[in-house]
């Protein structure tokens, strides 16, 4: 158990609605990270916050959004779905902003999400 | 374009024989050069990790194999077990970056008894 914690599991939806998935990082971790997996992308990063502010984006799509709360909650928030956005989303989390040694990020066990 | 290469894509080894799983880079910025191992319905987790001022580093039966000026890194698993069939993924992240790793597209390991 890596100590990060994602709701829900799994999620089936229809398309152009709205989702949120919810993220609890590791106690002490202060950065959080969500990813998408999916068999023809792989695993891509899509955005890492640090303390309640956004630090980086990468591949995420202008119908996803996300924010971290004052409790380092996080939550991604897909809307407009189509059935491409189906895939595992995964958050994950460290304790720092960046990958230097000992600051190992740590993946939750994912919210597969099913667009129909 | 894929900034990450891995192979192969699948990977079948006898209990007790050597895994060895490549990876390609084509940025010499990457500085961060860590293995992951997902098993199904779990999370990746890091394996282990290297960067790029020594050529090797050792962990147990996992081994990272480092050469800088072929842009290369490999996975080694020494006497392979069962248990160690999974997904595993390498990555890389460039250096003075926040930390969004880029990762390969995986080698599904299976170790047969």
């Amino acid at each position: 158990d890596s100590g990060v914690t994602q709701t829900p599991k799994h999620l089936i939806t229809a398309t152009g609605q709205r989702v949120t998935l919810r993220c609890s990082p590791r106690s002490g971790d202060l950065s959080v990270y969500w990813y998408q997996q999916s068999l023809d992308q792989g695993l891509q990063f899509l955005i890492q916050y640090y303390n309640g502010e956004e630090r980086a984006k990468g591949n995420i799509l202008e119908r996803f959004s996300a924010q971290q709360f004052p409790d380092l909650h996080s939550e991604l928030n897909l809307s407009s779905l189509e059935l491409g956005d189906s895939a595992l989303y995964f958050c994950a989390s460290s304790v720092d902003w960046g990958l230097s040694s000992g600051n190992t990020i740590y993946f939750g066990e994912g919210s597969w999400l099913t667009v129909v | 374009q894929q900034q990450v290469k891995q192979s192969p894509q699948s990977l079948i080894v006898q209990k007790g024989g050597i895994s060895i799983i490549n990876c390609a880079y084509e940025n010499t910025a990457f500085d961060y050069f860590p293995w992951y191992q997902q098993f199904p319905g779990k999370g990746p987790a890091l394996l282990i990790a290297i960067r790029p001022d020594v050529s090797e580093k050792k962990e147990g039966r996992f081994t990272i194999s480092f050469n800088k000026s072929a842009k290369q890194f490999s996975l080694h698993i020494m006497d392979s077990q069962p248990g160690d069939s999974a997904t595993y993924f390498c990555a890389v992240q460039r250096g003075g970056s926040q930390g969004n790793l880029i990762f390969g597209k995986g080698t599904k390991l299976s170790v047969k008894p």
